[in-house]
C-alpha cells in the first residue's frame, strides 16, 4: 500500500463548477498534512495546510480526519487558472527532523 | 522574502558523463531537502540535511549520487556517471524544523535530460 494515496484523475470540469479531491495516507505519525499545487513543468508550490478543524482559504477548504487517515480538498467555483496538478503530502516528524511523502497527484482540468 | 535558488534550470547530457546541481535555501532554512520528480510522479526524496549534517539519505543512489551542505547553508547534488534513468527534475527544498506545520518551500528545479 503506498503510504499516500490520492486518485491521479484527470479530472475534467466546466468553469464555475465545485469539485473535490480525496487523499488517504497510512502513518497514523503523521503530524502535518498540506495540499500543495504544481503547475505544468513548475515546482510544487504551498496551497494551504490542513487542520483537523478544517480551513479555508477563499474558494479553496480543506479537511483532515485523522481517525479515518483521510484528507480532503474542495475547490468552489472553479477558474481556468485552477487547472494543475494538486499534491496530497503528508509531513512525518522523527525527533528534530521531518519528512514530506507526497501523493503522486490528481490532475485538474477547468474547461471553458 | 527571497525563495529558494536552483541553478541551473536546464541540462542536457550524454550517459556515462557528470553533472551538478546547486542550491541556496531559504535564509534561516536549516533544513535542505534534494528530491527528483520523474514524469507523472510525485517527488522523491533524495537526501534531507539539518544544518550540515544528513539525516536522510536512504533513497540516495550512492554508487552514482553524492551530496554535501558545507558551512550548512549552500548545497551541491552530483551525478557521475550519469544514466538514462537519471533524466529527471531535481528539485530543492528548504524548511524551517522549529516552526510548525513545517512546510517546505521548493526551488524552480534543474530539469535533466541524459541521451
Amino acid at each position: 500500500r503506498k503510504e499516500v494515496e490520492q486518485d491521479p484523475g484527470p479530472f475534467n470540469v466546466p468553469e464555475g463548477a465545485t469539485v473535490a479531491f480525496n487523499c488517504t495516507y497510512s502513518n497514523s505519525a503523521s503530524q502535518s498534512f498540506f495540499w500543495y499545487r504544481q503547475d505544468c513543468r513548475k515546482e510544487p508550490k504551498l496551497l494551504m495546510s490542513v487542520y483537523s478543524s478544517g480551513n479555508e482559504d477563499g474558494r479553496f477548504t480543506a479537511q483532515l480526519n485523522r481517525a479515518s487517515q483521510y484528507i480532503s480538498l474542495l475547490i468552489r467555483d472553479s477558474k481556468l487558472s485552477d487547472s494543475a496538478t494538486y499534491l496530497c503530502v503528508v509531513n512525518i516528524r522523527s525527533g528534530a527532523t521531518n519528512k514530506l511523502i507526497f501523493g503522486t497527484g490528481t490532475l485538474l482540468a477547468v474547461q471553458p | 522574502e527571497a525563495g529558494v535558488a536552483q541553478s541551473p534550470r536546464y541540462k542536457i547530457i550524454e550517459k556515462r558523463q557528470s553533472v551538478a546541481f546547486w542550491c541556496n535555501p531559504i535564509s534561516g532554512h536549516a533544513t535542505l531537502y534534494w528530491y527528483q520528480q520523474i514524469l507523472g510522479q510525485g517527488p522523491k526524496l533524495l537526501i534531507q540535511f539539518q544544518n550540515n549534517g544528513v539525516v536522510d539519505d536512504s533513497q540516495l543512489p550512492k554508487d552514482r549520487f553524492s551530496a554535501e551542505r558545507l558551512k550548512g547553508v549552500d548545497s551541491t547534488l552530483k551525478i557521475q556517471p550519469a544514466k538514462l534513468e537519471d533524466s529527471a527534475v531535481y528539485l530543492c527544498a528548504s524548511s524551517s524544523y522549529t516552526d510548525f506545520p513545517y512546510e517546505q518551500y521548493f526551488g524552480p528545479g534543474t530539469r535533466l535530460t541524459v541521451t
